[in-house]
């Protein structure tokens, strides 16, 4: 079955910052990985996926995530952070033979960034 | 294009009582899922819809826990009677064929 990881539940950076967040996946088949952002009383918004073919993806807000098989990681980065990036951020992969299915997500991890 | 709506945004009642929540999906949008997001926890899921079948159940607690979505549109989920863990929030999604899942606003739940 497959599962998520993400390492360090709260990040705290500086506005203008690298911000990374960590995410390791487990699949025995080729994953369809996901972050999504959660706004405070909203639902989730997907911020980028990787499906096949180039494993670094551009995502919406400057962010970018890279998949490496070899380590079994999916990490989130934005080279700067801007004090609206404070949100709280999961990954996620889809289950089953490959392909969009049902979501396995991780704890989250939830980013403050401070002036 | 209208994104997945949910009613209520929020529900407060008292353990043993019952309550729903309803989503409206992506119109088009075959597949619907419904998730239970503990606080400080990723959402879990709880049902799987392809049109109006159910397509995997298998972590809705149901004894107390169900759902239907009539006519392979709009969805229900019913609690009965309801418990303190149950407070959460409820998240509904719908997909394309595929695509990716697009969430609704979701349902805060409150048991007391």
């Amino acid at each position: 079955a497959q599962s998520v990881t993400q390492l360090g539940s709260h990040v705290s950076v500086s506005e203008g910052a690298l911000v990374l967040l960590r995410c390791n996946y487990s699949s025995s088949v080729p994953p369809y990985l996901f972050w999504y952002v959660q706004y405070p009383n909203q639902g989730l918004q997907l911020l980028l996926k990787y499906t096949t073919g180039a494993t670094l993806v551009k995502g919406i807000n400057g962010f970018e995530a890279e998949f490496k098989k070899s380590e079994t990681s999916f990490h989130l980065t934005k080279p700067s952070a801007h004090m609206s990036d404070a949100a709280e951020y999961f990954c996620a992969v889809s289950e089953g033979n490959g392909g969009y299915n049902k979501l396995i997500f991780g704890a989250g991890t939830r980013l403050a960034v401070h002036p | 294009e209208a994104g997945v709506a949910q009613s209520p945004r929020y529900k407060i009642i008292e353990k043993r009582q019952s309550v729903a929540f309803w989503c409206n999906p992506i119109s088009g949008h075959a597949t619907l899922y419904w998730y239970q997001q503990i606080l400080g926890q990723g959402p879990k899921l709880l049902i799987q819809f392809q049109n109006n079948g159910v397509v995997d159940d298998s972590q809705l607690p149901k004894d107390r826990f169900s759902a239907e979505r009539l006519k392979g549109v709009d969805s229900t989920l019913k609690i009965q009677p309801a418990k303190l863990e149950d407070s959460a929030v409820y998240l509904c999604a719908s997909q394309t064929d595929g695509g990716e899942q697009y969430f609704g606003p979701g349902t805060r739940l409150t048991v007391t």
